[in-house]
This record gives structure tokens, sequence and C-alpha cells, in this order.
């Protein structure tokens, strides 16, 4: 079983639709958590941290189930600029793990 | 602020030579630093860590290695290239202690040929 694991996509969705993507992850140990995106042939660019308590930034919103072992991440008002793969990371303290990330096309 | 630099962007190279890419980091001090692989299609395979001058952790058995010659500057080298090495190399930091978020550098585009 894989550390972090994701649905490969694609997501394809049309503009101004909401989206969500869910990634699980194995080891409870695991302190911190974040979303992360990546455009084609380009590197991972940091997108959000992810809280117990659940974040919000703008129209994304990430959140934490530590008993369940999963995070989401919702993409509200999906506009075409967000076509890209989203990356899920795990870390301890110092290792991070990452999803193999889940593709999104948002369609005009 | 903070800047990563990675060169070259992109390298082609022939099975059996060697390798060495380079990575610094620009505006902070005692960074940890971090290669990865990402084999086209594939996720990010994290290489070395180092949390120090001249300490360098290895997560993956290979023909690679990395060295940390200086606080900020992160090498990561090979004798003799084989196909498998092809993929996209990138060098991450994040602050030693406190804040987790790890920054990427551009990364080098490998092709073993």
């Amino acid at each position: 079983r894989k550390e972090v694991e994701q649905d490969p996509g694609p997501f394809n969705v049309p503009e101004g639709a909401t989206v969500a993507f869910n990634c699980t992850y194995s080891n409870s140990a695991s302190q911190s958590f974040f979303w992360y995106r990546q455009d084609c042939r380009k590197e991972p660019k940091l997108l959000m941290s992810v809280y117990s308590s659940g974040n919000e930034d703008g129209r994304f919103t990430a959140q934490l189930n530590r008993a369940s072992q999963y995070i989401s991440l919702l993409i509200r008002d999906s506009k075409l600029s967000d076509s890209a793969t989203y990356l899920c990371v795990c870390s301890g303290t110092y290792k991070y793990i990452f999803g193999t990330g889940t593709r999104l096309k948002v369609l005009a | 602020s903070q800047t990563i630099h990675q060169w070259p962007a992109t390298l082609v190279q022939p099975v059996g030579s060697p390798l060495s890419l380079e990575c610094t980091v620009e505006g902070t001090s005692n960074p940890n630093l971090y290669w990865y692989r990402q084999a086209a299609g594939r996720g990010l395979q994290l290489l070395f860590y180092s949390v120090g001058i001249g300490q360098i952790s290895s997560e993956v058995p290979q023909n690679l290695s990395a060295s940390r010659p200086q606080d900020r500057q992160f090498i990561l080298s090979s004798k003799k290239l084989l196909l498998s090495d092809s993929g996209f190399y990138l060098c991450a930091w994040n602050l030693r202690q406190g804040a987790f978020e790890q920054y990427f550098g551009p990364g080098t585009r490998l092709t073993v040929t």
C-alpha cells in the first residue's frame, strides 16, 4: 500500500464548478499536511497547508481528518487557470511523502 | 525573500557519463535541503536530504550521491549515469525549525541517452 494515495483523475469540470479531491495516508504519525499544485513540466508550488481545524484560502478549502487518515481539497468556482495536477503531501520532521497527484482540467 | 536556484535547466547526457547538478538557496540560513526525482508520469521520489553542512541522508540506494559543501549549496552527482536516471530533478528547502512548508527550485530535466 502506498503511503499517500490519490485518485489520479483526470477530473474534467466546467468553469464555475466545485470540485473536491481526497487523499489518504497510511502513517498515523504524520505531523504536517499540505497541498501543492504542479503545472505541466514545472516545479510543485505550495497551495496551502492543512490544519486539523480546516482552513480556507479564497476559493480553496482544505480539511484534515486524522481519525480516518485523509485530507481533502475543495475548489469552488473553478477557473481555467486551476487546471493542473494537485499533489497531497504528508510529512514527519524531515521526510515528505508526496502523492502521485490528481489531475484537474477545467473546461470552458 | 528566499530564492532557490537550480542549474542547468535541461541536460542530455549519454549513458555512463558523470553528472553534477547544483542547487543554491538565497535569503535564509541553516535550511534543510532535499533532492527529489520525478520520473515521467510519476510522483516525487525523495533521494537525499540534508540538515546541515556535510550531513546527508540517503533514501534510495542507487548510483547517485549528494554533498553539501556550504550551508546553502546542495549538489547531486553520479559517476556513471544509467538510462533509468532520466527524470525531472528537483531541489527543495525548508526552515530547519518551525515552519515545515517546502519550497522547490525550477528543476533540471535530465535525459540519459
